[in-house]
C-alpha cells in the first residue's frame, strides 16, 4: 500500500528558512505535488516534481529524489502569511488520476 | 476563470435527516473527485468520477453515502441517515487528464457539522 510521512507540526520565525520534509512508499511512481491549506480553506497547488531535483518557484522550491523516496518543500523568506498546513501528496496506486495524500504538516510563522 | 463551486458552505443537521452536498466542477475537466478531511484522518479520497462515470468508490464509508454525477458539471455526494461521525469538511475537486501531472483544483468544501 501506500505510505506518505511528514511532521506533523514545526515553527519557525518571520524571514527565516523552513524545510518540510516527506517520504512516501508507493508501488509505482507517477510525481509528487505539494499543496497548501490555510485554516478553513482548501488545499491549493504549489508544485509537481515528477524527475529528480530542485525545482524553484519564487519563495517556495521543491525537491525529489525518487530513489529514496523523499521530498523536502523549503520556503525561503518566511512570512507571517505562510502559517499553513503543507500536504505532501502521490497518484494513487489505484489510479493514477487521483492523489492520495499525507496528513500534512503544521507550520506556524511567528514575528 | 470560476474554480470549482460547492453547495452549501456549512451545513448544521440533526442526527438522522438527510444531507446533500453539491459541487460544479471547473468548465473543461473530465475528472471530479470527492474528498473527506477530519483531524484524525486527514484527506481522504471518498469517489471520483472520469467523464461522469463513477470509477472508483472504494473509499465511500458505508451504504449511508452515495453519489451520482448526472452530468459534466455537476455532482451531488448523499448521506442518509447521517450520523455525528460524519462531521467533517467535504471537498470536491476536479482535474483535466490532459494537464501537467493531473494536477487535482480543490473548491472551498462543505463544512458539516451532525449533531
Amino acid at each position: 500500500g501506500q505510505n506518505i510521512d511528514q511532521p506533523t507540526e514545526m515553527t519557525a520565525t518571520e524571514g527565516a528558512i523552513v524545510q518540510i520534509n516527506c517520504t512516501y512508499q508507493t508501488s509505482g511512481f507517477n510525481g509528487l505535488f505539494w499543496y497548501q491549506q490555510h485554516a478553513g480553506e482548501a488545499p491549493t497547488f504549489l508544485s509537481y516534481n515528477v524527475l529528480d531535483g530542485l525545482e524553484e518557484k519564487g519563495r517556495f522550491s521543491s525537491f525529489l529524489s525518487r530513489s529514496k523516496g523523499y521530498s523536502y518543500l523549503l520556503l525561503k523568506e518566511l512570512q507571517m502569511k505562510d502559517s499553513a498546513s503543507y500536504l505532501c501528496a502521490v497518484p494513487s496506486d489505484s489510479g493514477y488520476s487521483t492523489l492520495t495524500f499525507g496528513k500534512g504538516t503544521m507550520l506556524l510563522v511567528s514575528p | 476563470d470560476a474554480g470549482v463551486i460547492q453547495s452549501p458552505r456549512h451545513e448544521v443537521t440533526e442526527m438522522g435527516q438527510e444531507v446533500t452536498l453539491r459541487c460544479k466542477p471547473i468548465s473543461g475537466h473530465d475528472y471530479l473527485f470527492w474528498y473527506r478531511q477530519t483531524m484524525m484522518r486527514g484527506l481522504e479520497l471518498l469517489i471520483y468520477f472520469n467523464n461522469n462515470v463513477p470509477i472508483d468508490d472504494s473509499g465511500m464509508p458505508e451504504d449511508r453515502f452515495s453519489a451520482k454525477m448526472p452530468n459534466a458539471s455537476f455532482s451531488t455526494l448523499k448521506i442518509q441517515p447521517s450520523e455525528p461521525r460524519d462531521s467533517a469538511v467535504y471537498f470536491c475537486a476536479s482535474s483535466y487528464s490532459g494537464g501537467s501531472g493531473n494536477t487535482i483544483y480543490f473548491g472551498e468544501g462543505s463544512w458539516l457539522t451532525v449533531v
